[in-house]
């Protein structure tokens, strides 16, 4: 049983484009959720996190937005650059549910 | 601050044989988590250790096992290598019961 839906596998977005990705979870344990960023050949790097008990997060050009009663969050990058070009994981995790659960990626190609 | 350091890097064995894969965590990080990661999927959870001690466990057969040892640095056994534990395996770590994961590069495992 996938407890994080990941979607969509793959996205292009150009230049200064605004990219979404989305997740949705199923289990209510989970009390943390973060977004990593990950390039070939290396290994994810933690991009920004949320909890519940907040709706939105903002850091930079990265925003997580957060629906309890929905159980889905998003990632979203303003003005997309080729450099943000790599494949982005939702996880969600936290103190009841132990590990962290990762969704199945996103790869994120944007175009110059 | 060194960051999470992986070795091997790269790691080619028959299938059959038992292979160790080492993990130091980043300064100040006591919870070590590894995580297998199939080309183009997310990380899965094997296991997670805190204090010495094998706290969290995924849906991972007996054949992979680990340790922790006093310095927080872990490592990661796989006996009777199958083809299928081709993969990269990842080492996170954390401080206990913060649940920002730093990973490292990761070991290219191939078995033929």
């Amino acid at each position: 049983q996938q407890q994080v839906k990941q979607s969509p596998q793959s996205l292009i977005v150009q230049k200064g484009g605004i990219s979404i990705i989305n997740c949705a979870y199923e289990n209510t344990a989970f009390d943390y959720f973060p977004w990593y960023q990950q390039f070939p050949g290396k290994g994810p790097a933690l991009l920004i996190a949320i909890r519940p008990d907040v709706s939105e997060k903002k850091e930079g050009r990265f925003t997580i937005s957060f629906n309890k009663s929905a159980k889905q969050f998003s990632l979203h990058i303003m003005d997309s650059q080729p450099g943000d070009s790599a494949t982005y994981f939702c996880a969600a995790g936290g103190t009841n549910a132990g590990k962290s659960t990762f969704g199945d990626g996103t790869t994120l190609t944007v175009k110059p | 601050d060194a960051g999470v350091t992986q070795s091997p890097t790269h790691l080619i064995k028959t299938r059959g044989q038992q292979v160790t894969l080492r993990c130091s965590p980043k300064s100040g990080h006591d919870t070590v988590s590894w995580y297998q990661q199939a080309l183009g999927q997310g990380p899965q959870f094997i296991f997670q250790y805190y204090e010495e001690e094998e706290r969290q466990r995924g849906n991972f057969p007996d054949r992979f096992s680990g340790h922790q040892f006093p310095n927080y640095s872990s490592e990661l056994n796989v006996n009777a290598l199958l083809l299928g534990d081709s993969a990269l395996y990842l080492c996170a770590s954390s401080r206990a019961f913060n649940y920002g994961y730093t990973f490292g590069s990761g070991t290219r495992l191939t078995v033929v």
